[in-house]
């Protein structure tokens, strides 16, 4: 069946950075574009990052411009989001889903920034 | 202050019909489709209505959508005490090139 495991939280400082990844499996991966989506504790649901079934189209929000990275690997049918200059507001769970419409959803991994 | 707006809560008896709007602009809702999702407590979102109007497999057909002009809403029917959770709304916005959700509307079954 189609699933999206997220992994890569945990704790950092503000500033640093972390690496989360999405192993995908039950699908053709490279098929496909995948999203990166964020819920910060007790609030609401924010997109953060897209990129297309190609690799090369990219999308950002407004609030992780310039600061995350969105990529792909199909070889290990994994998405990536590297997040550098992290800040206490990006302190959130973590979600990647499956386009179009964000169809499948991981599990999720908390990310909690604070010194 | 989320682009597209949702009333934060929303509430009714079993077997009642309540309805969850979503509005937005002419740059999202009024040009792109409309997805629903269902969180439940502790959960991961999920997609419930894609396209305006469109159930994934395997959802009630309890849940309906609709969209008209740059407006949205979400309809259950027959409600039952498992549909407490909290629902979003989210569309494409070709002015801002990104994803929007709403802020999410808490549904409480009495």
């Amino acid at each position: 069946q189609v699933q999206l495991v997220e992994s890569g939280g945990g704790v950092a400082q503000p500033g640093r950075s972390l690496r989360l990844s999405c192993a995908a499996s039950g699908f053709t991966f490279s098929s496909y574009g995948m999203h990166w989506v964020r819920q910060a504790p007790g609030k609401g649901l924010e997109w953060v990052a897209e990129i297309r079934y190609d690799g090369y189209n990219k999308y950002y929000a407004d609030s992780v411009k310039g600061r995350f990275t969105i990529s792909i690997d199909n070889s290990k049918n994994t998405l990536y989001l590297q997040m550098n200059s992290l800040r206490a507001e990006d302190t959130a769970v973590y979600y990647c889903a499956r386009d179009p419409g964000f169809d499948t959803w991981g599990q999720g991994t908390l990310v909690t920034v604070s010194s | 202050q989320s682009v597209l707006t949702q009333p934060p809560s929303a509430s009714g008896t079993p077997g009642q019909r309540v309805t969850i709007s979503c509005s937005g602009s002419k740059s999202n809702i009024g040009s792109n489709t409309v997805n629903w999702y269902q969180q439940l407590p502790g959960t991961a979102p999920k997609l419930l209505i894609h396209s305006n109007n469109q159930r994934p497999s395997g959802v009630p057909d309890r849940f309906s959508g609709s969209k008209s002009g740059a407006s949205a809403s979400l309809a259950i029917s027959g409600l039952q005490s498992e549909d407490e959770a909290d629902y979003y709304c989210a569309s494409w916005d070709d002015r801002l090139i990104a994803w929007v959700f709403g802020g999410g509307t808490k549904l409480t079954v009495l």
